[in-house]
């Protein structure tokens, strides 16, 4: 039981290239998140998923595109990074019954330059 | 504009003494209420949570206050031990949604 994983781990972007970050849990989540961490900040709510096909915006989805085909998988897509997309990417899934109660992945560390 | 504030960013505490982490809150809309604790390079791991209709909740050494009234919450954890050291958030759910909304987190020291 791997829980939630991410890749990459680290990731460095030209100005204007696209990527694509991997989340995978292996729970049976309904619920998955993107959240992305900036230095001395908390975590900011970018995209949501209560089950496959459905996803909607949180708090700062410009710049970010989701997808969500399967239950396990929620990759986020970023196109034509900018700077201001350097952060640390964290996702997360959560039960249907006990949706509060977050399980993160280790993040991934994108640096756009 | 932070809904969810730690206005603590570190807090230093020997070990065997309580410590208190605390969290304020702008939004009445707010239902739930969690605190996740987060070591270096790994994600945050919940901890505890309460919702708006307790004012206390407890497991272990850890225990959370909600004071509705004033938008306030806090944690306590006693006693406190060296493992504990690590980044704790606040975050807080509305009930429109699942907008998970994170404090910017305060730094817990537990000194040997």
């Amino acid at each position: 039981n791997a829980g939630v994983t991410q890749t990459p781990k680290f990731r460095i972007l030209k100005i204007g290239q696209s990527m694509t970050l991997q989340c995978t849990q292996d729970m049976n989540h309904n619920y998955m998140y993107w959240y992305r961490q900036d230095p001395g900040m908390g975590l900011k709510l970018i995209y949501y998923s209560v089950g496959a096909g459905i996803t909607d915006k949180g708090e700062v989805p410009n710049g970010y595109n989701v997808s969500r085909s399967t239950t396990e998988d929620f990759p986020l897509r970023l196109e034509l990074a900018a700077p201001s997309q350097t952060s640390v990417y964290f996702c997360a899934s959560s039960p249907r019954n006990s949706y509060y109660e977050q399980y993160f992945g280790p993040g991934t560390r994108l640096t756009v330059t | 504009d932070q809904q969810v504030k730690q206005n603590s960013p570190s807090l230093s505490v020997q070990e065997g003494r309580i410590s208190i982490l605390n969290c304020d809150y702008t939004n009445s809309m707010f239902d739930y209420f969690l605190w996740y604790k987060k070591y270096p390079a790994e994600g945050p791991t919940f901890l505890i949570s309460i919702s708006s209709i307790k004012d206390k909740n407890e497991d272990g050494r850890f225990t959370v206050f909600l004071n509705k009234s004033a938008k306030h919450l806090s944690l306590h954890i006693v006693p406190s031990q060296p493992g504990d050291s690590a980044v704790y958030f606040c975050a807080a759910r509305p009930n429109y949604g699942q907008n998970f909304v994170f404090g910017p987190g305060t730094r817990l020291s537990v000194l040997p």
